[in-house]
């Protein structure tokens, strides 16, 4: 598709466990962002590359989030040992270069049990 | 990035204009004003952005007074579809710049 593309849309798991969720940018974006969001909540900005590496992951929470993006393409946002407080939409954004208009996609509902 | 401030809520008729009003007495200078709006479900989506002029595109237009410590972002013909939250962003037009998004305001349209 021609959108921000993110997968699964839904995922329930259990606390402890690990997850990944993907994000496949509109082509050609060099910018990916990772956002956050909780019920009744503006997005939080979780981290940002452009390209290959991540030029500021100053909203990573802890070190059991983690996200690649090895060929400057897709995103993968990991997060080990799940807590029920990780429960939340997880929005993927991405933009051509460093400027202009944020593109989102529909984001990953987790849910922690 | 400055904050802004802006309502928790506003309704609006269908059919109406409505006007969304946005604070941020803390602007720099090299700061522009974005405005994104989430509906229901969805990610936020992009409307509309300026500096110091007031700004119109086919989905609304941005009113910025002249000492830019406070916006209004303008739907002229408010349809049921304009239910959503609005928010209202001032960064830095900076390479990878990220946006720092508030609470936003619920516009209700209302027929």
């Amino acid at each position: 598709g021609a959108g921000v593309s993110q997968t699964p849309s839904n995922k329930v798991t259990e606390k402890g466990k690990y997850v990944e969720l993907r994000c496949d940018p509109i082509s050609g974006h060099t910018a990916l962002y990772w956002y956050r969001q909780s019920l009744g909540q503006g997005p939080e900005f979780l981290i940002y590359f452009q390209g290959t590496g991540a030029a500021d992951d100053s909203g990573l929470p802890n070190d059991r989030f983690f996200a690649v993006r090895p060929e400057g393409s897709v995103s993968t946002l990991k997060i080990q040992r799940t807590e029920r407080g990780d429960s939340a939409v997880y929005l993927c954004a991405s933009r051509i270069g460093g400027g202009g208009e944020l593109f989102f996609g529909e984001g990953s509902r987790l849910t922690v049990l | 990035d400055a904050k802004t401030t802006q309502p928790p809520s506003m309704d609006c008729a269908e059919g109406r204009a409505a006007n969304l009003p946005c604070n941020h007495s803390t602007i720099s200078g090299n700061e522009y004003v974005y405005w994104y709006r989430q509906i229901h479900s969805q990610g936020p989506q992009y409307i509309i952005h300026g500096l110091k002029n007031n700004e119109t595109n086919e989905m609304a237009s941005l009113i910025i007074t002249e000492d830019r410590k406070s916006s209004t972002l303008i739907l002229p013909h408010a349809t049921l579809r304009d239910t959503a939250v609005y928010y209202c962003i001032v960064r830095v037009a900076e390479y990878g710049n990220k946006l720092v998004f508030g609470a936003g305001t619920i516009l209700r349209v209302k027929s």
